[in-house]
Formats: structure tokens, C-alpha cells, sequence
């Protein structure tokens, strides 16, 4: 079965501080894709990353960085120095290899709120 | 930049009515979505279109949903006999042209059953 667990419902955070938000998924298949999106509070999806099952290599985008660990199946997503444009739901999701359909199974969302 | 537009933005409707949301994927794009988003909860697959048929589907979508590309770029969702239980954020996506690509959502369209 696939699945993808936030384990946060909401994080709370002072502007500038850094904050990670958690995903652990799951899957049997050996190739598969892991995504972040962020929606703001008017609502569109955007996307931020898409990772495929074989680079395991961290990525950083600006203050964005993603932290991919096969070994613990997680897929972690750090803000550096948060500021308030960063409050958002935050959703992280899995793509199964083996689906041919290109079908996203999100998790339940970390609403992060960063206040000034 | 290219993007995935919804219309309408919002849809009010009485329930047993039948409604259809539009969208227009990215022109290049070959693969298309409906999700679901229930207020507050997470956001749920529909539907998976691609070379004029559905791919995949949910158990969500039942016979009530029926998904259609009438021309070279609208991609619709109708939803016939609304239920009070269908009010829901419906977002619309598209990837491609090769199946392995990002998916980009639209803005979404905002249906209230009353």
C-alpha cells in the first residue's frame, strides 16, 4: 500500500527561525517519486520539488532544502530563516513507479505559521 | 510561464443539480487530473486521463463523475445530482508530455452544495 504520513498538523514559528517539516512514506516499489507542494492561504497548489527513488542526494533552493533518506523513508523539507510569506500548508506526496498514471497520493498537510 | 487555469473560480449549486468544472491544461502537457481537497483535509485523487480515456480512477469517482476532453485544450469534470458532501476544492492538473514529470495544478474551483 502507498501511503505518506505529516506527522505535524501545525507548526508554529517566530520569523527567521529555521523549521523542518516531516514526511515518511510508503511503498514497495522500488522506483517511485516524492514531491512538495505549498498552498498558500489563497488556495492554488504549487509545486515546489519532485525527487526520484534513486538520487538520494540533498537539495537546497534558496532557504528551501530537502533532506532524503531511503533508509528511515523519509522526505524532509527545512525553511531557513522562515519569514511570514512562508505560512502556508505544506504538502508532501508520492508518485508510484509502477502506476503508469501519474496518480499523487498526498499526506494530511503541516500547516506551518510563521508570525513576525 | 505556462499554467493550468480553472473555471469557474468559485460554483454554488443546489443539490441534485449537475455541474461542470473546466479547466485548460498546459498546451504541451498529455496527462490529466482531478483532485479533491474537503475543507481542511487533504487533498484526494480522482481521476487520471490521458489519450482521450481514464487511466486510473478512485473509489471516489463513482458513476455520479464523468471526465471529458470535448476539444484540443478543455479538460472538464461534470458531477451530476450534487450531493451536500461533494462541496469540496477541485483542483485540476497536467504533466508531460513524457509521464515521469511534474504535475502543475490549477488555481482550483471552490464548489458549494446548498
Amino acid at each position: 500500500a502507498q501511503k505518506v504520513t505529516q506527522a505535524q498538523t501545525e507548526i508554529s514559528v517566530v520569523e527567521k527561525e529555521d523549521v523542518t517539516l516531516d514526511c515518511v512514506y510508503e511503498t514497495r516499489d522500488t522506483t517511485y517519486y516524492l514531491f512538495w507542494y505549498k498552498q498558500p492561504p489563497s488556495g492554488e497548489l504549487v509545486f515546489l520539488i519532485r525527487r526520484n527513488s534513486f538520487d538520494e542526494q540533498n537539495e537546497i533552493s534558496g532557504r528551501y532544502s530537502w533532506n532524503f533518506q531511503k533508509s528511515t523513508s523519509s522526505f524532509n523539507f527545512t525553511i531557513t530563516a522562515s519569514q511570514v510569506v512562508d505560512s502556508a500548508v505544506y504538502f508532501c506526496a508520492l508518485e508510484s513507479g509502477s502506476s503508469n498514471t501519474g496518480k499523487l497520493i498526498f499526506g494530511q498537510g503541516t500547516t506551518l505559521q510563521v508570525k513576525p | 510561464e505556462p499554467e493550468v487555469t480553472q473555471t469557474p473560480s468559485h460554483q454554488v449549486t443546489q443539490m441534485g443539480q449537475e455541474v461542470i468544472l473546466r479547466c485548460v491544461p498546459i498546451s504541451n502537457h498529455l496527462y490529466f487530473y482531478w483532485y479533491r481537497q474537503i475543507l481542511g483535509q487533504k487533498v484526494e485523487f480522482l481521476v487520471s486521463f490521458y489519450n482521450n480515456e481514464i487511466s486510473e480512477k478512485s473509489e471516489i469517482f463513482d458513476d455520479q463523475f464523468s471526465v471529458e476532453r470535448p476539444d484540443g485544450s478543455n479538460f472538464t469534470l461534470k458531477i451530476r445530482s450534487t450531493k451536500l458532501e461533494d462541496s469540496a476544492m477541485y483542483f485540476c492538473a497536467s504533466s508531460g508530455p513524457l509521464l515521469d514529470t511534474e504535475a502543475f495544478f490549477g488555481q482550483g474551483t471552490r464548489l458549494t452544495v446548498v
